[in-house]
């Protein structure tokens, strides 16, 4: 079936870095943009990132540019975040998110992950 | 940045209640919203998309309307399972961006 499973939350230090992974199964992830999407405990959901089907653009929100990456492997059918310079306010439940129309990239998000909890704590 | 004003933020509401929930962006958006429902310790669950397209598999108790920066999602008759957090997003910008969120609660 469609699914999307995150991977590689933990406990980090404040100005330290993390690596998230979302691997994409049962459909054709090279043809789907990506998206990353945070939500802080007990607080609402943040856009993050996305990142384009073939990974030539990408886009941030003002939050994390200049310290978070998205990148994708097509041929391992994984997305990542690359989080650099970690904050407190970094902490929350990452999801990785499909868009749900293939080839376009600013749609609605069909399919999330279950979530990693990424916690900034010295 | 588009802002996306939800509102209400939490409402009580009892089974076979019709609930209204209002989304407002800070420019026009030309129908691009989606709702989602999430409940505790699960990823939200696309509901509708386009304003007013319901996804796959989600009841017809639940539609969508609006235009330009005003939205709305209804829910016609209120079941158990509908107690949850309601999101709308905005994907008219290339900065997506949510609502604060709309919590139902059991009056």
């Amino acid at each position: 079936q469609v699914q999307l499973v995150e991977s590689g939350g933990g406990v980090v230090q404040p100005g330290r870095s993390l690596r998230l992974s979302c691997a994409a199964s049962g459909f054709t992830f090279s043809s789907y943009g990506m998206h990353w999407v945070r939500q802080a405990p007990g607080k609402g959901l943040e856009w993050v990132a996305v990142i384009w089907y073939d990974g030539s653009n990408k886009y941030y929100a003002d939050s994390v540019k200049g310290r978070f990456t998205i990148s994708r492997d097509n041929s391992k059918n994984t997305l990542y975040l690359q989080m650099n310079s970690l904050r407190a306010e970094d902490t929350a439940v990452y999801y990785c998110a499909r868009t749900m129309v293939r080839g376009v990239i600013f749609n609605a998000f069909d399919i999330w992950g279950q979530g990693t909890m990424v916690t900034v704590s010295s | 940045d588009i802002q996306m004003t939800q509102s209400p933020s939490s409402l009580y509401a009892s089974v076979g209640d019709r609930v209204t929930i209002t989304c407002r962006a800070s420019q026009g958006i030309s129908n691009s919203l989606a709702w989602y429902q999430q409940k505790p310790g699960k990823a939200p669950k696309l509901l509708l998309y386009a304003t007013s397209r319901l996804e796959s598999g989600v009841p017809s108790r639940f539609s969508g309307s609006g235009s330009g920066t005003d939205y709305t999602l209804t829910i016609s008759s209120l079941q158990p399972e509908d107690f949850a957090t309601y999101y709308c997003q905005q994907y008219y910008s290339t900065l997506l961006t949510f609502g604060g969120g709309t919590k139902v609660e059991i009056k």
